[in-house]
Order: C-alpha cells, then sequence, then structure tokens
C-alpha cells in the first residue's frame, strides 16, 4: 500500500486551463503539505494543513487553492495555468509531536504547461 | 530561507562511510536538525532528526555537535543506491525549508 498517493502523475496543459491534483495519505498523519520543486531542483513548502485547518500558506498566487476534506486528503487545484507553474509538485504528511517520525512524500506530479 | 551550510557534492567509495557535514551556526534552542534525501525523480525522504544528542537509526548515525552549531550525517556502508541529494535542515516539525542540500556520488 502507498502511503502517500497523489495523482495524477504526469499532467500536460495548456495555458489558461484548471486543473487538481489529488493527494491521500493513509498513515493516520494529522498535518499534510504541498511543496513545489521547479526546474533547478529547489523545494519549496507551499501550503501546510493541519486537522483539515490551513496552517501555513507561503507566497503563493492566490491562483493556488488547497482543499482538504478531510485529514487524509489535501488536493490542490490551480487556476489560469501559467508557464512558470510547471514543475514537480510533492505532497507530503507527517503527525507533528511527540509521534513525529518525518515526513512521507509522495512519489510527485509532474506538470508541464504549454 | 535555510539555515545551513552544505558542500554542493561529495563522492564516496562504496562500502566505506560517508560523512556528510552541515552547518547551522543560527540554530536555535528549540530548532531540530533534520536529514533527508532525494533520490533522481523520487520524493524525498526521511532519514534522521536530532535536537541534542547523537541519534541512530537503520538507515543513518546523527552527530551533533555540543554546541549544536555543525553536524554530521553518516552512512556506514554506503551503496550505490545512496547516490541521492542529502538535506540537512534546521526546523521545527511542522515546517521543513529544503536548501540546496549535498550530491552524495557513490563510487563503484
Amino acid at each position: 500500500d502507498t502511503a502517500v498517493s497523489q495523482t495524477p502523475k504526469y499532467l500536460v496543459t495548456q495555458m489558461g486551463n484548471d486543473k487538481s491534483i489529488k493527494c491521500e495519505q493513509n498513515l493516520g498523519h494529522d498535518t499534510m503539505y504541498w511543496y513545489k520543486q521547479d526546474s533547478k531542483k529547489f523545494l519549496k513548502i507551499m501550503f501546510s494543513y493541519n486537522n483539515k485547518e490551513l496552517i501555513i500558506n507561503e507566497t503563493v498566487p492566490n491562483r493556488f487553492s488547497p482543499k482538504s476534506p478531510d485529514k487524509a486528503h489535501l488536493n490542490l487545484h490551480i487556476n489560469s495555468l501559467e508557464l512558470g507553474d510547471s514543475a514537480v509538485y510533492f505532497c507530503a504528511s507527517s503527525q507533528v509531536g511527540t509521534r513525529f517520525r518525518g515526513y512521507t512524500f509522495g512519489s510527485g506530479t509532474r506538470l508541464t504547461v504549454v | 530561507d535555510a539555515k545551513t551550510t552544505q558542500p554542493p557534492s561529495m563522492d564516496c567509495a562504496e562500502g566505506r562511510a560517508a560523512n556528510l557535514p552541515c552547518n547551522h551556526s543560527t540554530i536555535s534552542g528549540n530548532e531540530y536538525v533534520y536529514w533527508y534525501r532525494q533520490i533522481h525523480s523520487q520524493g524525498p525522504q526521511y532519514i534522521i532528526h536530532g535536537l541534542k544528542n547523537n541519534e541512530t537509526n537503520e538507515m543513518a548515525s546523527l552527530i551533533i555537535t555540543e554546541d549544536r552549531k555543525s553536524s554530521t550525517l553518516i552512512l556506514p556502508h554506503a551503496t550505490l543506491r545512496d547516490t541521492a541529494v542529502y538535506y540537512c535542515i534546521v526546523g521545527r516539525d511542522d515546517k521543513i525549508i529544503f536548501g540546496k542540500g549535498t550530491r552524495l556520488h557513490i563510487l563503484p
């Protein structure tokens, strides 16, 4: 069983479109995250949710909207896609506090905007 | 912003111990040291973390200096599969900020 699963794995779309990436974790963790890795391989945190509540919202265009329907899911919706949004997006989860055992990352979604 | 300094790349012979250094001279008292790695095209993988004491798990050992201003990750018997970018991160459990990392090449 995959601990943190993201869909789709690859996404190619045209500029201006709206797309969503889904993430699910079956680890029982209380916190989930979205990271973006650009072409220079820098990993940047975008959002984090703890028990469905938004905790971290870094300087990300408001075209990006995370949604957490429950503790096990954190989806990322992107409106009006731009060329600069092309990147690999990683979802992660963790259990914050005394039971912390590191972040578990998904395998990534490679988004290409053409 | 990342609060750590790591060498951009290192080589290690297969079967030898790989010692990856990290400087974090501005670490605060309640901040942990975390190590992750990213193997090509995969998601980052948690390795180990510590606050003050040295830590060991099935993957690696973490040695933190007494003043906590630097640390070393030790992979005791490196294999080709350990070739990856290794990230040393200082911070809190709920916000991991990645820096540039060290690209470790394991040589056959």
